[in-house]
């Protein structure tokens, strides 16, 4: 079975340093990988994904995740933190490809603040 | 432009009470999904469905009921026997030959009062 752990319920960094949300998942085989972040009283907006291309991905508004199968992580982070980056970030892993047929196990989530 | 709306944003029940919430997409998506949201937890999948006219259980669907007589449209019924629906609900959508990420909804939060 699939999980995923995300292990800071809270990060706080100052804005203009690099931020890093610590992701680790469990898998019986290859699988897709995916952050979202959600503002508060919003729905989810999809930041990147992986789906067993390369294994550095790049996302929207300067994010970005590696995949480490080693490891089994698949952290995010960002060299530069901005005021509108605090929000609540989610690691998510899909038991199969990421299609439809497949479900989405998402973590606990992360709780980014961002001070000035 | 595309994309999911859920209404209402707000909503208010009292104990014992059915209430509806609507979910609509003009994506052409095949898919669509309920979540529920309870801090902490990250988000739980209620229902989905993946055609019109069929739908499939969740993690936690009891108390819950859905329908999916369009594809534009899947809306969640939260009964009385859920027995603690305060929370944030979500729905997402998906198109059927894409590998990815879902368009997610901006949500509803039901309160019991």
């Amino acid at each position: 079975a699939q999980s995923v752990t995300q292990l800071d319920s809270h990060v706080s960094v100052s804005e203009g340093t690099p931020v890093l949300l610590r992701c680790n998942y469990s898998s019986s085989y290859s699988p897709s990988l995916f952050w979202y972040v959600q503002h508060p009283n919003k729905g989810l907006q999809l930041l990147l994904k992986y789906t067993s291309a390369a294994t550095l991905v790049k996302g929207i508004n300067g994010f970005e995740a590696e995949f480490k199968k080693s490891e089994t992580s698949f952290h995010l982070t960002k060299p530069s933190a901005h005021m509108s980056d605090a929000a609540e970030y989610f690691c998510v892993v899909s038991d199969g490809y990421g299609g439809a047929t497949n479900k989405l196990i998402f973590g606990t989530g992360t709780l980014l603040a961002v001070q000035p | 432009d595309g994309g999911i709306t859920q209404s209402p944003k707000y909503l208010f029940r009292k104990e014992g009470q059915n209430v509806t919430l609507s979910c609509e997409q003009n994506l052409n998506h095949d898919a669509m999904y309920w979540y529920r949201q309870d801090p902490g937890q990250g988000l739980r999948l209620i229902y989905y469905s993946q055609i019109v006219n069929d739908f499939q259980k969740g993690d936690i669907a009891e108390g819950y009921s859905v329908s999916r007589e369009k594809k534009e449209s899947f809306p969640l019924t939260v009964t009385s026997a859920q027995k603690n629906p305060t929370a944030f609900y979500l729905c997402a959508s998906f198109p059927q030959d894409a590998y990815g990420g879902y368009t997610f909804g901006s949500g509803t939060r039901l309160t019991v009062v």
